[in-house]
């Protein structure tokens, strides 16, 4: 059982540069979702894939913000030009088919200086 | 604006006792999900339970749910120092492309005294 997994676990950063994140989901979950984690809140949605398809885009996820999931597979996350509010943890999760039990990744802690 | 809500915010008990969470929400739901994360790591999942279901339990788990309180808690039993940790609850709503798109408050944040 090899879970969700995310790639890297940390990554530093000065500000004004792109990072990209990567995410492996639960090989048979087809839907996959990315969320991201501030300091003593909850995840906030980001953005979803069903297969390769991307159906909701979260209102925080910027112009600077892109993710793909080619082939339905693995999905990376990029941001341009980041800024210091974006560092937060990234996380990223999948589930198989309706209404069922989201899996996450220990997710990806960014920093911005 | 964040859907559900953690009562307490924070709690602190000995090794034995219950721990009881609660969460309201404010939206008709699929279903809701309770998760556990450890200090800077990933969220577990705990259990699910769907809109129609009142109870479920999972070894020392209990979850109810009330839809017309729109209200959920988790009550653990006989908490150990390991079940030290933040506890969200998440709700997937009702209706539309969301379905599967999960909805988190804030936590709460458990800690267990040996």
């Amino acid at each position: 059982d090899t879970g969700v997994s995310q790639d890297p676990r940390h990554k530093i950063t000065k500000r004004g540069q792109n990072v990209t994140f990567r995410c492996d989901p639960i090989s048979e979950h087809n839907r996959l979702y990315w969320y991201r984690q501030t300091l003593g809140q909850g995840p906030e949605f980001l953005t979803y894939f069903q297969n390769e398809a991307q159906l909701e885009k979260s209102r925080l996820l910027s112009d600077r913000f892109s993710a793909e999931r080619p082939k339905g597979s693995f999905s990376t996350l990029e941001i341009q030009r980041t800024e210091q509010g974006d560092s937060a943890m990234y996380l990223c999760a999948s589930s198989f088919g309706r209404g069922t039990e989201a899996f996450f990744g220990q997710g990806t802690r960014l920093t911005v200086v | 604006s964040q859907q559900g809500e953690e009562d307490p915010q924070a709690l602190s008990i000995q090794e034995g006792e219950n721990a009881t969470m609660n969460c309201s929400y404010k939206t008709s739901i699929n279903n809701l999900q309770w998760y556990r994360q450890n200090s800077g790591r990933g969220l577990v999942h705990l259990i699910l339970i769907r809109s129609n279901e009142r109870e479920k339990h999972s070894g020392r788990l209990r979850v109810t749910l009330d839809t017309s309180k729109k209200s959920s808690s988790l009550l653990i039993t006989a908490s150990r120092a390991a079940d030290t940790a933040s506890y969200f609850c998440a709700t997937d709503l009702a209706g539309g492309t969301s379905y599967g798109k999960l909805t988190f408050g804030q936590g709460t944040i458990l800690t267990v005294h040996p």
